[in-house]
């Protein structure tokens, strides 16, 4: 199996709900993360998860939450959205360890995402 | 990471060669070069990664001068589902970067029939 599975593909959510990304990859890697993308833009970083631990978060704000229960999921849990986080989240996994010499930027996994819109 | 700049967008017919150039010129001695291509609502995925001269794949060949400061992703004759967005990334994947898969603007690359 060498791809990432997103779940669910669409996602309509008001601002006053609670819901709920989730990421699944079954090719050992032990890095996981969540990338934001907006229309016609990059995708941009948001959590490192390295061995089921957060190593990174890009200054996201407390309204999106993380969590990886084990080296497989990855889960993003969402809580009080605004319209404007209405975007395309994207989530990728890469090769275990952490790289001691240089292998370039070759090794990363994406999902299809999830398109996620705020009303 | 070193900063990487490339064109906006470039149109192609099918059949034709696109070239897509990416200038890098603050790339460290142990960086690599690296192209993902994206298609609409999908992930990026990778497709060429080079460090000096030529490499070429099933995909696309990558050429990179002497000096390093820019390379060309050459797509050869181009078919309408090649119509993505192409990222070129700089960096060595060491501990300092590892994570930090950091993207540009990308090159939004249109086959027309």
């Amino acid at each position: 199996d060498t791809e990432v599975t997103q779940t669910p593909k669409h996602l309509v959510m008001g601002m006053t709900n609670k819901k709920s990304l989730k990421c699944e990859q079954h090719m050992g890697h032990r890095a996981m993360y969540w990338y934001k993308q907006k229309a016609k833009k990059p995708p941009e970083l948001m959590f490192v998860y390295s061995y089921e631990k957060l190593s990174i978060n890009e200054s996201v704000p407390s309204r999106f939450s993380p969590e990886c229960p084990n080296s497989s999921l990855l889960n993003l849990h969402l809580h009080a959205l605004q319209p404007e986080d209405s975007a395309l989240y994207l989530c990728a996994s890469s090769q275990d360890g952490v790289p001691t010499a240089g292998i370039g930027l070759y090794g990363y996994t994406f999902g299809s995402g999830t398109r996620l819109t705020v009303v | 990471l070193a900063k990487t700049t490339q064109p906006i967008s470039m149109d192609s017919y099918e059949g034709q060669e696109v070239n897509i150039t990416c200038s890098h010129n603050n790339i460290a001695t142990n960086d690599y070069i690296t192209w993902y291509q994206q298609f609409p609502s999908q992930g990026p995925r990778f497709i060429i990664q080079g460090y000096k001269t030529k490499v070429t794949n099933e995909v696309a060949s990558l050429f990179i001068p002497a000096d390093r400061k820019s390379s060309t992703l050459s797509l050869p004759r181009v078919s309408l589902s090649d119509t993505a967005v192409y990222y070129c990334l700089v960096g060595e994947g060491t501990t300092d970067s590892w994570g930090k898969l950091q993207f540009g603007a990308g090159t939004q690359v249109v086959v027309t029939p």
